[in-house]
């Protein structure tokens, strides 16, 4: 079973600019979650999708945060404009309502961003 | 509120050495506990986990009991080797699903 897959697993920018990431969750997996991780601390998390909808956003700074993920399936995190203090590892977490196992999230391996 | 504290600074141990990784929490209602691990350049991996009291995880050689009366879910393994050089979170479940991770704490064992 593939794990989730995250894309780019690094991305340097300079601030002001936009940025995107993608995140693939397991087959089937009907929760997606987006974590920053800063350097030293554990992830909080940004946003929580149940199949296409984002039912836990309160995190998520929305005045240059975005997330989507319209057919319920792959997701993308956007930052416009970047920030100096946006410098961190964004994680993506999938997990299955229909395992039984609900509580159990699997981690991608993250982007590293650098805000230059 | 919901919060996770784990023990300060990295563990530095030699190999077949015992491992202890204190972890205390603070929870509203009854939370899930779990252990994370991140090994270098991977994503966070789940290690073991309990969901009620009195429950014990195990996984690979590590155990953590939930411990309702100390609030804490310590993990140990009585042996480590190198390749248990990761760096390692405790967590908990709260509202719908939300992790709280603590800190988490490095570990390096020395061959």
């Amino acid at each position: 079973e593939a794990g989730v897959v995250q894309s780019p697993r690094y991305k340097i920018i300079e601030k002001k600019q936009p940025v995107a990431f993608w995140c693939n969750p397991i087959s089937g997996h009907n929760t997606l979650y987006w974590y920053l991780q800063n350097l030293g601390q554990g992830p909080e998390l940004l946003i929580r999708y149940e199949n296409e909808e984002a039912v836990d956003d309160s995190q998520l700074p929305k005045d240059r945060f975005s997330a989507e993920r319209l057919k319920g399936v792959d997701s993308t995190l956007k930052i416009q404009p970047a920030e100096l203090g946006d410098s961190a590892v964004y994680l993506c977490a999938s997990s299955s309502r229909t395992s039984g196992r609900w509580d159990e999230q699997f981690f991608g391996p993250g982007t590293r961003l650098t805000v230059l | 509120g919901n919060s996770v504290t784990q023990m300060e600074g990295p563990v530095t141990l030699s190999e077949e050495a015992f491992l202890t990784i204190n972890c205390t929490y603070t929870a509203t209602g009854y939370p899930s506990l779990f252990w994370y691990v991140q090994y270098p350049g991977e994503g966070l991996q789940l290690l073991l986990k309990a969901t009620k009291a009195d429950d014990k995880g195990s996984n690979k050689g590590f155990e953590a009991t939930y411990r309702k009366e100390t609030t804490s879910f310590h993990l140990e393994k009585g042996s480590v080797q190198v390749s248990d050089s990761a760096v390692y979170f405790c967590a908990l479940t709260y509202g719908n699903n939300r992790l709280a991770f603590g800190k988490g704490n490095q570990v390096v064992v020395i061959p």
